[in-house]
C-alpha cells in the first residue's frame, strides 16, 4: 500500500497571507496526485489533479507542483473561505489503489 | 450536470450488513467513468473502499476486500455499497463519488450519508 503523508497536521496562517502545504507518497506515484477541500458537514471538494492542474472552477490562487513522491499545495493570498481541511490522494494503475493523505488543517491566525 | 445522492439505513447492528445505494442524476451511470464509495469515521480522514464500472468491473481497497460488495444497476441509473460483518469501526460517514477518468481523480462526490453501527 503506497502511504500518503501530509504535513503540517495543523497550520495557522492569516488572511491574505501565503500558505504551503505539503504531501509525501511512500514510493512514487509519478503525476497522479489531487488535492480536496473539505470544510465541515461538506463533502470533498476537487482543487487540483494531475498533481498541477486546477479543476473547473477553482480560483487561480490554489497552485499544485510536484511529481513522484513530493507534492505542495500553495494558495497565494488566503481568503476567509480557504480555511478548511485538505488532503492529498494518490491513484496507482497496478494494483489498482487510491489512498488519502490524513489531511492539514489549515486554520486562522 | 451529474449529481450522486446517496440512500439507506443510518444504524446497523453490530455483525449485521451495512447496505447503501447511490443515484446518479444528470447523467448516465454508463458513462466512461469508475464510480467509488469513500468513507470517513467522524474526526477522521477518507477512506477508499472501492469503485465499479458499469460493465460490472471492480477494485476494492485490499483492506476491506473481504467484507465488501459494490454492485451496478443500469437499468435504474445506480450503484450500491454491501458491508458485511460491522463493527464499530465501520462507523463513518459514506459517500459515493465519481472518478473521472480524464482527471483521475473525484471530480463528483455525494453529499454523504451518516451511518452508525451500534446495538
Amino acid at each position: 500500500e503506497i502511504v500518503m503523508t501530509q504535513s503540517p497536521a495543523t497550520l495557522s496562517v492569516s488572511p491574505g497571507e501565503r500558505a504551503t502545504l505539503s504531501c509525501r507518497a511512500s514510493q512514487s506515484v509519478s503525476s497522479n496526485l489531487a488535492w480536496y477541500q473539505q470544510k465541515p458537514g461538506q463533502a470533498p471538494r476537487l482543487l487540483i489533479y494531475g498533481a498541477s492542474t486546477r479543476a473547473t472552477g477553482i480560483p487561480a490562487r490554489f497552485s499544485g507542483s510536484g511529481s513522484g513522491t513530493e507534492f505542495t499545495l500553495t494558495i497565494s493570498s488566503l481568503q476567509s473561505e480557504d480555511f478548511a481541511v485538505y488532503y492529498c490522494q494518490q491513484y496507482n494503475n497496478w494494483p489498482p489503489e487510491i489512498t488519502f493523505g490524513q489531511g492539514t488543517r489549515l486554520e486562522i491566525k | 450536470q451529474v449529481q450522486l445522492q446517496e440512500s439507506g439505513p443510518g444504524l446497523v447492528k453490530p455483525s449485521g450488513t451495512l447496505s447503501l445505494t447511490c443515484a446518479v442524476s444528470g447523467g448516465s451511470i454508463s458513462s466512461s467513468n469508475w464510480w467509488s464509495w469513500v468513507r470517513q469515521p467522524p474526526g477522521k480522514g477518507l477512506e477508499w473502499i472501492g469503485e465499479i464500472y458499469h460493465s460490472g468491473s471492480t477494485n476494492y481497497n485490499p483492506s476491506l476486500k473481504s467484507r465488501v460488495t459494490i454492485s451496478v444497476d443500469k437499468s435504474k441509473n445506480q450503484f450500491s455499497l454491501k458491508l458485511s460483518s460491522v463493527t464499530a469501526a465501520d462507523t463513518a460517514v459514506y459517500y459515493c463519488a465519481r472518478w473521472a477518468a480524464v482527471a483521475v481523480a473525484f471530480d463528483i462526490w455525494g453529499q454523504g450519508t451518516m451511518v452508525t453501527v451500534s446495538s
